[in-house]
């Protein structure tokens, strides 16, 4: 079973407008969530975290919103970059060592 | 500086032959992981190592094998019994405990 969801795979939006990828978790013991970000070909790098006690951490233009009672989280870029179209994925872990990664939502940001 | 490389970046084999990927850090991390990665799905986890000589198997070992006879070092070998090997293949590390994985460049390895 798909314990971690981003249930659309492609976005579209314009630069300089906000982004907004959603992520969807059953495993009510996750305790830390991630989101990493991709280019084609290249491996995924670390983009931010935030524990399941917040619900909500800012690190520049991103901010990732936790809503542990809907087991919902959510990536916010802005203002969105052309720079920011990759693939995103999000990511779970419940015991500090695996991830459970969602299936990725490729970003795209119109000039 | 410190990395993880992964070699090579694309990998073709033939059907049948098993295949070694490499994957080595110097970044001092306990832990070491392998994933792959097939279009319209995330990163599925295959192995998983947190110390010298001792790995666990993730969520699609069958077909796999690793060994980790040194910390810096993780190689995994595709073998024939794996049905479908082709897909983009990931190498990571972390320190044990900590939630956030450095993540190789990756090979693309097909089969055919």
């Amino acid at each position: 079973d798909q314990q971690v969801k981003q249930n659309s795979p492609s976005l579209s939006v314009q630069e300089g407008r906000i982004s907004i990828l959603n992520c969807d978790y059953t495993n009510s013991m996750f305790d830390y969530f991630l989101w990493y970000k991709k280019y084609p070909a290249e491996g995924p790098t670390f983009l931010i975290s935030i524990s399941s006690i917040k619900d909500k951490n800012e690190d520049g233009r991103f901010t990732v919103f936790l809503n542990k009672s809907a087991k919902h989280l959510s990536l916010h870029i802005v203002p969105s970059q052309p720079g920011d179209s990759a693939v995103y994925f999000c990511a779970a872990s419940d015991r500090g060592s695996r991830l459970t990664f969602g299936e990725g939502t490729q970003l795209t940001v119109n000039p | 500086d410190g990395g993880i490389t992964q070699s090579p970046k694309y990998l073709f084999r033939k059907e049948g032959q098993n295949v070694t990927l490499s994957c080595e850090q110097n970044l001092n991390h306990d832990a070491m992981y392998w994933y792959r990665q097939d279009p319209g799905q995330g990163l599925r986890l295959i192995y998983y190592s947190q110390i010298v000589n001792d790995f666990q198997k993730g969520d699609i070992a069958e077909g796999y094998s690793v060994s980790r006879e040194k910390k810096e070092s993780f190689p995994l070998t595709v073998t024939s019994a794996q049905k479908n090997p082709t897909a983009f293949y990931l190498c990571a590390s972390s320190i044990t405990g900590n939630y956030e994985q450095c993540f190789g460049p990756g090979t693309r390895l097909t089969v055919t």
